[in-house]
């Protein structure tokens, strides 16, 4: 089975905090993504990555970063937290492009700012 | 732009009730259509897809059919179980997506489904 690992389920942090979420997958997928996810607002697009070393912006960059160094790896980096930015972060990976293919998700990592 | 627009929720339902969940999509071209669910504490994951008109999805009793004329990909079940409780989210692409577009999933808001004994 594929498996997408985020390495933190629930992180608190404090506002202007840098803030690296994690996500590793083990099914040598090419594309990558990271989303946030809010009640009432469903899953937002941040970042995605179709290749190593290359990144795309998604709907709502602003305040992102992301590096992707190594295929299995794709890192969410927040230079600065603030309290906006409180919400539950998503992981994926896929294979291909989207019409054959389906994305498979971590568990997701809850980041609180304070 | 493409969008996907869901029923609103939450949906409670006692178990071994039918389930419905509409979904109506607007897109470009011919896209395909995707269910995802998402249970208490987990990610998503895939429950169902089409990638024609008049095709049905199917997988864990749940269905779904491409129905192009009406733009709609409704979820139904046609007996809820407790452990059904989850979120359900609709989503697309389409193949006229091109260069990094093509890579992307457009997403419903999700419906929230509760089941009780």
């Amino acid at each position: 089975d594929v498996k997408v690992t985020q390495s933190s389920r629930y992180l608190v942090k404090r506002t202007g905090e840098k803030v690296f979420l994690e996500c590793v997958q083990d099914m040598d997928h090419e594309n990558m993504f990271w989303y946030r996810q809010d009640p009432g607002l469903g899953l937002r697009l941040i970042y995605f990555s179709y290749d190593v070393k290359m990144k795309e912006k998604g709907d709502i960059p602003e305040g992102y970063s992301v590096s992707r160094e190594k295929k299995e790896r794709f890192s969410l980096i927040l230079e600065s937290a603030s309290t906006n930015q409180t919400s539950m972060y998503l992981c994926a990976s896929s294979l291909g492009q989207w019409g054959t293919g389906e994305l498979f998700f971590g568990e997701g990592s809850r980041l609180t700012v304070l | 732009g493409d969008s996907v627009t869901q029923m609103e929720g939450p949906v409670t339902l006692s178990e071994e009730a039918f389930l419905t969940i509409n979904c109506t999509y607007t897109a470009t071209g011919y896209p395909s259509l995707f269910w995802y669910v998402q249970y208490p504490g987990e990610g998503l994951q895939l429950l169902l897809k089409a990638t024609k008109a008049d095709d049905k999805g199917s997988n864990k009793g749940f269905e779904a059919t491409y129905r192009k004329e009406t733009t709609s990909f409704h979820l139904e079940k046609g007996s809820v179980q407790v452990s059904d409780s989850a979120v359900y989210f609709c989503a697309l692409t389409s193949p006229a997506y091109s260069g990094a577009g093509s890579y992307q999933l457009t997403f419903g808001k999700g419906t929230k489904l509760s089941v009780i004994p």
